[in-house]
């Protein structure tokens, strides 16, 4: 089984459209889950953490699902400027700080 | 603010030749990582530090040599650069959290 697995997409949906992402992950105590926007050729920046019992930041919501081990993030409303590549992460190695990263899914939202 | 940055920001070498790239953060950060993402794999760790002087290997070390004598300065070597170290490199720093913050990338092309 692949450590952090994302449908690479793309996704392509209209202005307004909700879309969902999922992640899957291969270590059932991971700790530290995370997801990650990233521009073409630019840097990968922070979304948005996510924590046990589910959290949201205006349009975006992240979930985890530890019986299943997947994580998910849900994007409502969705604008032009949302289109990118979304990053899943992982602490995969409880207790250290290295971070494993999924390929991501990339998202196209049109006028 | 400068936060965490990279230089130079590209870089084009020939094979056999040595190359440092640089990566500065002011966050006072413990931890330090180097990236490489291609095409089709995504990000993967090259090398890592937990703090000055200690460092550790990543998923792809071969060929690149670190070093980090102050907490602010991780320099990623590659003594004798091939073609296939032709790669985008993403240093990044991180608090006690897991969260990490990326600098702007090194494009890296080896003749």
């Amino acid at each position: 089984r692949k450590e952090v697995e994302q449908d690479p997409g793309p996704f392509n949906v209209p202005e307004g459209a909700t879309v969902a992402f999922n992640c899957t992950y291969s270590n059932s105590a991971s700790q530290s889950f995370f997801w990650y926007r990233q521009d073409c050729r630019k840097e990968p920046k922070l979304l948005m953490s996510v924590y046990s019992s589910g959290n949201e930041d205006g349009r975006f919501t992240a979930q985890l699902n530890r019986a299943s081990q997947y994580i998910s993030l849900l994007i409502r409303d969705s604008k032009l400027s949302d289109s990118a590549t979304y990053l899943c992460v992982v602490n995969l190695n409880s207790g250290y700080s290295t971070l494993t990263f999924g390929k991501g899914t990339m998202l196209l939202v049109s006028p | 603010d400068a936060g965490i940055t990279q230089s130079p920001r590209y870089k084009i070498t020939e094979t056999g030749r040595q190359v440092t790239l640089m990566c500065h953060q002011t966050w006072s950060h413990s931890y330090m990582f180097w990236y490489r993402q291609d095409l089709g794999h995504g990000l993967r760790l090259i090398y890592y530090s937990a703090a000055a002087d200690i460092t550790d290997k990543g998923e792809v070390p071969d060929g690149y040599v670190v070093s980090r004598s102050k907490t602010e300065n991780f320099p990623l070597t590659l003594e004798s650069a091939t073609r296939s170290q032709t790669s985008v490199y993403f240093c990044a720093s991180s608090d006690e959290w897991h969260t990490q913050y990326f600098g702007p990338g090194t494009r890296l092309t080896v003749l």
